[in-house]
């Protein structure tokens, strides 16, 4: 069963530039998550979608960022104009809705790092 | 509001040694889960156990065990018997019941076990 997968792993920008990560989830998982993690910190949620709708959206997520499932399966979550205060690590999670509260499982991350 | 405390920001000990990971959490939820994942080096938080308020049934899993109790609102986490490979961060996290799909996590127990 292969697990969420994430890409790129490292992406190194100047201040800015746009970026765009992707993120596959576990096959059969119809509900997608965003979360960002800095430094000694534990994760926090930016957005999430079930299906190809974007259910629900943090107040940390500026006007910069945008999210996107079109087809209901891989996500890419795009950061305009980066600032030196976006670097983070970018974890995704899927889980598998059942009517109940389900796990999340969680990818590898991307690691942002803006000069 | 819904928060979650891991005081010990870090623990160090010798492989062998028990050790415990308190988690204390604050929900106005009358239903809600709790979970545990590890994060290593590498980045990806592992899914370590998941709990719901109604089931205050203590857990063991080889090595790892978890003590819930709601009188206190405490989710403690025991490694008996570390070993090397345990190292890594460790995280708390709750989920609501009511409106919302999100994690909130605490800010980690980074556990050190040297040989």
């Amino acid at each position: 069963d292969t697990g969420v997968s994430q890409d790129p792993r490292h992406k190194i920008t100047k201040r800015g530039q746009n970026v765009t990560f992707r993120c596959d989830p576990i096959s059969e998982h119809n509900r997608l998550y965003w979360y960002r993690q800095t430094l000694g910190q534990g994760p926090e949620f930016l957005t999430y979608f079930q299906n190809e709708a974007q259910l629900e959206k943090s107040r940390l997520l500026s006007d910069r960022f945008s999210a996107e499932r079109p087809k209901g399966s891989f996500s890419t979550l795009e950061i305009q104009r980066t600032e030196q205060g976006d670097s983070a690590m970018y974890l995704c999670a899927s889980s598998q809705s059942t009517g109940a509260t389900d796990t999340q499982y969680f990818g590898p991350g991307t690691r942002l790092t803006v000069l | 509001a819904q928060k979650v405390t891991q005081a010990q920001t870090e623990i160090s000990v010798v492989e062998k040694e028990d050790v415990t990971l308190d988690c204390v959490y604050e929900t106005r939820d009358t239903t809600y889960y709790l979970f545990w994942y590890k994060q290593p080096p590498s980045g990806e938080l592992v899914f370590l156990i998941r709990r719901n308020s109604f089931d205050e049934q203590n857990e063991i899993s080889g090595r790892y065990s978890w003590n819930f109790q709601k009188s206190t609102s405490s989710f403690n986490f025991t490694i008996t018997a570390s070993q090397v490979v345990d190292s890594a961060v460790y995280f708390c996290a709750l989920l609501g019941s009511y409106n919302t799909d999100k994690l909130i996590f605490g800010t980690g127990t980074r556990l050190q076990v040297f040989p």
